[in-house]
């Protein structure tokens, strides 16, 4: 069974400062790895994918991963209020492309 | 996105009842993912189609749930005899090819099942 595994949270963190959100997944041979965020009631909306080892940057957001560690994070810079949500990882996983998620961490950011 | 229209956004049945939950893809897309959400969980995959074809049901309950998705008109999410265990968020997905997720795919809004 294919599985991605976050921290519940809720993290918490101060207007400003630097949110670091961590997943890791079962399956070596995953391929593709997203971040997805999600306000309470609503549906998920994709923050940023990652598909090679290292870091890739958009704005405020950076994601990680390493592959031999089967480890992706992002990290959110400048933590805003409107930042507080929650976040999902998830993987490529099964055969035909559909996605396999975390069950999320929950950001606070704190005026 | 708006693109992928979910209805109804609220929906109330009675143990027992029937559950029908539409889903309009996005102008172009012929793939459609449906998840669930429980109560503070992440989303679990269901079912993947495309026109007229199951690909991927292994994330289907083994009863009373079913899928499909006509040619013409939306996919529908049936539920049959729900129970108060079914209370959930269920979402679609939309694609022009497989996967697509990092560009091309994108979620409707949801429908909100409460059995009661």
């Amino acid at each position: 069974q294919k599985e991605v595994e976050q921290n519940s949270g809720p993290l918490s963190v101060p207007e400003g400062a630097i949110a670091s959100l961590n997943c890791t997944y079962s399956d070596r041979g995953s391929q593709s790895f997203f971040w997805y965020r999600q306000y309470s009631g609503k549906s998920p909306e994709l923050i940023m994918f990652i598909y090679s080892n290292g870091d890739k940057e958009d704005g405020r957001f950076t994601a990680q991963l390493n592959k031999a560690s089967q480890y992706v994070s992002l990290l959110i810079r400048d933590s805003q209020p409107s930042d507080s949500a929650t976040y999902l990882c998830a993987v490529t996983g099964g055969s035909q492309g559909n996605l396999i998620f975390g069950k999320g961490t929950k950001l606070s950011v704190k005026p | 996105n708006a693109g992928v229209m979910q209805n109804p956004r609220h929906l109330v049945r009675r143990r027992g009842q029937e559950a029908r939950l539409r889903c309009s893809p996005m102008k172009g897309h012929s793939h459609v993912y449906w998840y669930r959400q429980l109560p503070e969980e992440g989303l679990k995959f269901m079912v993947y189609l495309q026109k007229e074809n199951i690909i991927d049901e292994s994330g289907m309950p083994k009863e009373r749930f079913s899928a499909e998705f006509p040619k013409e008109g939306p996919s529908i999410l049936r539920i049959q005899q729900v129970v108060r265990g079914d209370s959930a968020a269920y979402f679609c997905a939309s694609s022009p090819r497989d996967g697509g997720w990092n560009t091309e795919a994108f979620f409707g809004q949801g429908t909100r099942l409460t059995v009661v």
